[in-house]
């Protein structure tokens, strides 16, 4: 248990589809992020929530949409996906948005493995 | 240039020996310094971080800074089959953002 639990941990869905990824984290901290893991590459930051309010969008495709309702969740609404967006996303979480304090690691969730087809 | 480079390995080393992991980063502004363990099909895990110049020992794992030649490696000494891993290199940029490495795929054999 790492105390960020995603959901689905497994999903596919096809081009023109619209589904949600969703991130809860337990561990009562004050930011949370998006990232996409893919084959062969390094992890890629997509989104920054702190305390709610979106604080970084990496040049991110609209087809990829944030929502996060409080601290404690964190939604990735996907549609319209292309095949090249199949990967690992991961969510995780942070106590301070100031990643360079010694309290604030990142905490991941087990990620959810996306297919698009 | 990229930003983190790591050897993507694999790392083969023998039970027991140490094993050596390699960073380089390219903004000198960078202020702190990650190491996270990603076993096969889970989530990355936090295992070192280090903000000066030096080293950091925290049981079997020592992390080394050199800021002037913007190097970070991770040393794992008495290495075990369980260390079998991708060892992922994080730097925080200057202006704040996480920027992770490749990573670096460690076998080590019994």
């Amino acid at each position: 248990e790492t105390g960020v639990t995603q959901t689905p941990r497994h999903l596919v869905m096809g081009m023109t589809n619209k589904k949600s990824l969703k991130c809860e984290q337990h561990l009562g901290h004050n930011a949370m992020y998006w990232y996409k893991q893919s084959a062969k590459k390094p992890l890629e930051l997509m989104f920054v929530y702190n305390f709610k309010e979106q604080t970084e969008n990496n040049s991110v495709p609209s087809r990829f949409s944030p929502e996060c309702p409080n601290s404690s969740h964190l939604f990735l609404h996907l549609h319209t996906l292309q095949p090249e967006d199949s990967a690992l996303y991961l969510c995780a979480s942070s106590q301070d948005p100031d990643r360079g304090r010694d309290n604030s690691p990142l905490h991941f969730g087990n990620g959810t493995r996306l297919t698009v087809t | 240039q990229k930003e983190v480079e790591q050897n993507s390995g694999p790392l083969s080393v023998p039970e027991g020996a140490i094993a050596s992991l390699n960073c380089t980063y390219s903004d000198r502004g960078s202020q702190s310094f990650f190491w996270y363990r990603q076993y096969s099909g889970k989530s990355p895990e936090l295992i070192m971080f280090i903000y000066s110049n030096g080293d950091k020992e925290d049981g079997r794992f020592t992390a080394q800074l050199n800021k002037a030649s913007q190097y970070v490696s991770l040393l794992i000494r008495d290495s075990q089959p369980s260390d079998s891993a991708t060892y992922l290199c994080a730097v925080t940029r200057s202006q704040g953002n996480l920027i992770f490495g490749k990573g670096t795929k460690l076998s080590v054999k019994p």
